[in-house]
């Protein structure tokens, strides 16, 4: 089944405490994209990858760090979380990054607490 | 301003009525628009892109006036199903690469 998976689901953590968050797609998308969805502000980019080794920042990328090793991957590292990070977090793949019409496939959801 | 406007709702309508939801964007360069349909708790899911000459899939319509820089949802015959956030999303190209800029979203619950 084509899909994107992320780990864990939930985490509760304290502050400054390092996580990852993994993100795994199956469909051999070129562009992985992450964001975070928080009420009011809807979904915003935090980093994205064209390809594998090829990242760059998106709208909100400070406290955040995302590498792209191999085509399925893109890990999202907290290197220092603090509570503002507190968020919905979601992992997202399509095929390319230069048609317009592409469809973005989401994984399920990371629910992050930092007290 | 936001670059992309949505009225929040909620929107609480019974079951076989029609509704609408519109939005606006800022960007007029942007190039691709779609209705991504988010279930609580869940990710979003693409419903419909839309075209600037309207396109329908079923119950649902959507409109796109690039003149106003507005589009529109239409769902008839609404079901219980329906019930979830549906989100203006607009695609616009910045440097190489194309971007979605995702609305807040509006809220529809369909009532028995």
């Amino acid at each position: 089944e084509a899909q994107v998976t992320q780990n864990p689901r939930y985490l509760i953590t304290v502050t400054g405490k390092k996580l990852t968050v993994t993100c795994s797609q199956n469909m051999n998308h070129e562009y992985m994209s992450w964001y975070r969805q928080d009420p009011g502000l809807g979904l915003r980019q935090i980093y994205y990858s064209m390809n594998v080794e090829v990242t760059d920042k998106g709208d909100v990328p400070e406290g955040y760090k995302v590498s792209r090793k191999e085509k399925r991957n893109f890990p999202l590292i907290l290197e220092s979380p603090s509570p503002n990070q507190t968020s919905l977090y979601f992992c997202a793949s399509s095929r390319g990054w230069a048609n317009s019409q592409e469809t973005q496939y989401f994984g399920p959801g990371t629910r992050l607490l930092v007290l | 301003r936001k670059e992309v406007e949505q009225d929040p709702g909620p929107f609480n309508v019974p079951e076989g009525a029609t509704v609408a939801f519109n939005c606006t964007y800022s960007n007029s360069a942007s190039q691709s628009f779609f209705w991504y349909r988010q279930d609580c708790r869940k990710e979003p899911k693409l419903l419909m892109s839309v075209y600037s000459s309207g396109n329908e899939d079923g119950r649902f319509t959507a409109q796109l006036n690039r003149a106003s820089q507005y589009i529109s949802l239409l769902i008839r015959d609404s079901k219980l199903s329906d019930s979830a956030t549906y989100l203006c999303v607009v695609n616009i190209l910045r440097g190489a690469t194309n971007k979605l800029i995702f609305g807040t979203g509006t809220l529809l619950a369909v009532q028995p």
